[in-house]
């Protein structure tokens, strides 16, 4: 099972908004409400920021925002803040047998 | 506070049996509902999936990995463990725990991760 697409980088500057893509199919992404985005820091374990498509876990900024439109999930980030540079990945419930799959990861530069 | 602590040898021979264990406190590893994963980050790479168990003792493996792996737990000692055998250089990785609340990708809490390099 392959992972789901994300692009490699992404970058933008304080204050702006930028949208990260997770791309799978109708067996994962497209088919079910089940997407997640993690940040991770260098160093550090992942930590979850959205689950279930669009929901935001207790304590994560309301800057960060999901959304799906067919097999595409995105991330959205508003109001750009330094600590926001981290690497991003995207993961999705699949109805094969992988169960759970990820993507690549996005790696966020803030200019 | 649920918090997760892996635990193991950081280095493991080809060929041979990785094996780590993850301990939860701040909760009981019994708690209905809930699944205990392993995933693993080869360094410089993305997140891999392993596999999880659910509190009642089913298991759920990523078929790349399944014919290898094994995740059992041990409700005595509120730990839960992952064991991946016949190791090649392509299981050197950070390993990590977690703790997934709804068995969709929903993992609220991790532990720091643990690397593991396979070599002679």
């Amino acid at each position: 099972q392959s992972a789901l697409t994300q692009p490699a980088s992404v970058s933008g500057s304080p204050g702006q908004s930028i949208t990260i893509s997770c791309t799978g199919t109708s067996s994962d992404v497209g088919g079910y409400n089940y997407v997640s985005w993690y940040q991770q820091h260098p160093g550090k374990a992942p930590k979850l920021m959205i689950y279930e498509v669009s929901n935001r876990p207790s304590g994560v900024s309301n800057r960060f925002s999901g959304s799906k439109s067919g097999n595409t999930a995105s991330l959205t980030i508003s109001g750009l803040q330094a600590e926001d540079e981290a690497d991003y990945y995207c993961s999705s419930y699949t109805s094969s047998s992988a169960l759970l799959l990820f993507g690549g990861g996005t790696k966020l530069t803030v200019l | 506070q649920v918090q997760l602590q892996e635990s193991g040898p950081g280095l493991v021979q080809p060929s041979q049996t990785l094996s780590l264990t993850c301990t939860v406190s701040g909760g009981s590893i019994s708690s209905g509902g809930y699944y205990w994963s392993w995933i693993r980050q080869p360094p410089g790479k993305g997140l891999e999936w392993i596999g999880y168990i659910y509190y009642s003792g089913n298991t759920y493996y990523n078929p790349s990995l399944k014919s290898r792996v094994t995740i059992s737990v041990d409700t005595s000692k509120n730990q839960f463990s992952l064991k991946l055998n016949s190791v090649t250089a392509a299981d050197t990785a950070v390993y990590y725990c977690a703790l997934d609340t709804s068995g969709y990708s929903r993992s609220d809490y991790w532990g720091q991760g643990t690397l593991v390099t396979v070599s002679s």
